[in-house]
């Protein structure tokens, strides 16, 4: 398994400012994902983090608005830019070991962003 | 482009009754995994299914993968209240994860 942590846990924004979430591995991992959770919804995948390289984003999600870094194989940014009230969510990153047996991916305790 | 149903949004059952969800792809898969986040938590990996017709079992939760591999189930047996949560489905078809749109168990009172 992977132990996974998040800063900061939550945070309320104003509008039009920016956050950066951090995300911290204890152990190597092959893959890095962030994702996005409205409460009472499922899951989206914004991007995932490539090292070394920019992060390949999904369909609706853009780099100007959601830069990724991944300097090294243990640690990951999101910033949400420009933030609205509708980036309210829950970020969650995740990761996929190279110790793991399937595919599993290890969830972070996730952020809580409010947008005023 | 790629789909994935899952059903039912929420189900009400009484402590020591079966639950189940299912999902559907519209297209083949390559895997698919469970996870169950309880409330406020964060998603927990259950298990990972890839051979066509595959049966898994974890106690009292059973997993399928159908045979053409475009749809799975979780079922469990004689629900507890450690049960509650909601389950999600994750599909893998050609490196694109989907994640399905969760089943919410409740436990009536």
């Amino acid at each position: 398994s992977a132990v996974i942590s998040q800063k900061p846990s939550r945070d309320i924004c104003q509008r039009g400012t920016s956050l950066t979430i951090q995300c911290q591995v204890d152990s190597q991992v092959t893959m890095m994902f962030w994702y996005r959770q409205q409460p009472g919804q499922s899951l989206t995948l914004i991007a995932t983090a490539n090292q070394g390289s920019e992060a390949t984003y999904e369909s609706g999600f853009v780099i100007d608005k959601f830069p990724i870094s991944r300097p090294n194989l243990t640690f990951s940014t999101l910033t949400v830019s420009n933030m609205s009230p509708e980036d309210s969510s829950i970020y969650l990153c995740s990761v996929i070991t190279l110790a793991g047996i399937y595919n599993e991916q290890f969830f972070g305790p996730g952020t809580r962003l409010t947008v005023l | 482009g790629q789909q994935v149903m899952q059903i039912p949004q929420y189900q009400h059952v009484q402590e020591g009754e079966d639950f189940t969800t299912y999902c559907n792809s519209s297209t083949t898969l390559s895997n698919i995994q469970w996870y169950k986040q309880r409330p406020g938590g964060h998603p927990v990996f259950l298990i990972q299914l890839v051979k066509s017709g595959e049966v898994k079992k974890q106690k009292r939760l059973t997993f399928q993968f159908g045979e053409a591999k475009k749809n799975s189930s979780l079922h469990i047996t004689a629900t507890q209240t450690t049960d509650v949560g909601t389950y999600f489905c994750c599909m893998d078809s050609n490196y694109q994860l989907i994640w399905g749109a969760g089943t919410k168990l409740i436990i009536k009172p």
